[in-house]
């Protein structure tokens, strides 16, 4: 089945740096890849999602990278504030597989 | 809001017991996901259900069960449970297998 790997674990950046999140996944065939920011005390909420057929996608501050041949993608979060502190969480989805498969997390914290 | 309700929000019960925990999809969504977070861990997969079938079983006991309704509300039944069962449940839905998945705000389960 699908492996996410995501790094790093814990992200501390004084507000107003950018923040990258890295995630690599196994199976080649998936061709869905979400990102979700966990507040604390509430549910994953979907923040951004690219398909196979494109390279990057933004949205305001977020952007998100895809490299197939490397079967990676990262999240980026330009001029970061506090209220982005939160937990992030990558996911692949795809090929044979109905089921999100999830990264571990990333803690990141904004110091204002 | 994502759309999807969870109840209840928080549940405390005793070992050896069985709770049941509910979801109630977007309008319109036929997936139901249901995940694990323990502390420190990311989201867990348990298991999917599809306009009513189960599609997909990940990593759950066999003391968990759950099944989805013709109204496509899903419930998660947990029985004989153990200290270790303590965790956030949360339950995700998508209007289709693959698409974009919308999680729940959770229920906190605290077993003593």
């Amino acid at each position: 089945g699908e492996n996410v790997e995501q790094h790093p674990s814990t992200l501390s950046v004084q507000e107003g740096d950018s923040a990258v999140i890295k995630c690599t996944y196994s199976d080649s065939a998936s061709n869905y890849f979400p990102w979700y920011k966990q507040e604390l005390g509430k549910g994953p909420q979907l923040i951004i999602d690219i398909r196979s057929n494109v390279g990057e996608k933004k949205d305001q501050r977020i952007a998100v990278t895809l490299n197939k041949t490397a079967k990676h993608f990262s999240l980026h979060i330009t001029e970061t504030q506090p209220e982005d502190s939160a937990v992030y969480f990558c996911a692949a989805l795809g090929g044979g597989s109905y089921i999100p498969t999830f990264g571990r997390g990333t803690s990141l914290i904004v110091h204002p | 809001d994502s759309g999807v309700t969870q109840t209840p929000k928080h549940l405390i019960t005793a070992t050896g017991q069985r709770v049941t925990l509910r979801c109630s999809p977007r309008s319109g969504d036929l997936s139901v996901y249901w995940y694990q977070q323990s502390l420190d861990q990311g989201l867990q997969f348990l298991i999917q259900y599809y306009n009513g079938e189960e599609r997909a079983k990940g990593n759950i006991l066999e003391r968990f069960s759950a099944q989805q309704f013709p109204d496509l509300h899903s419930e998660l039944n947990l029985s004989s449970l153990e200290l270790g069962d303590s965790a956030l449940y949360f339950c995700a839905s998508s209007v289709a297998e693959r698409a974009e998945a919308f999680f729940g705000q959770g229920t906190r389960l605290t077993v003593v």
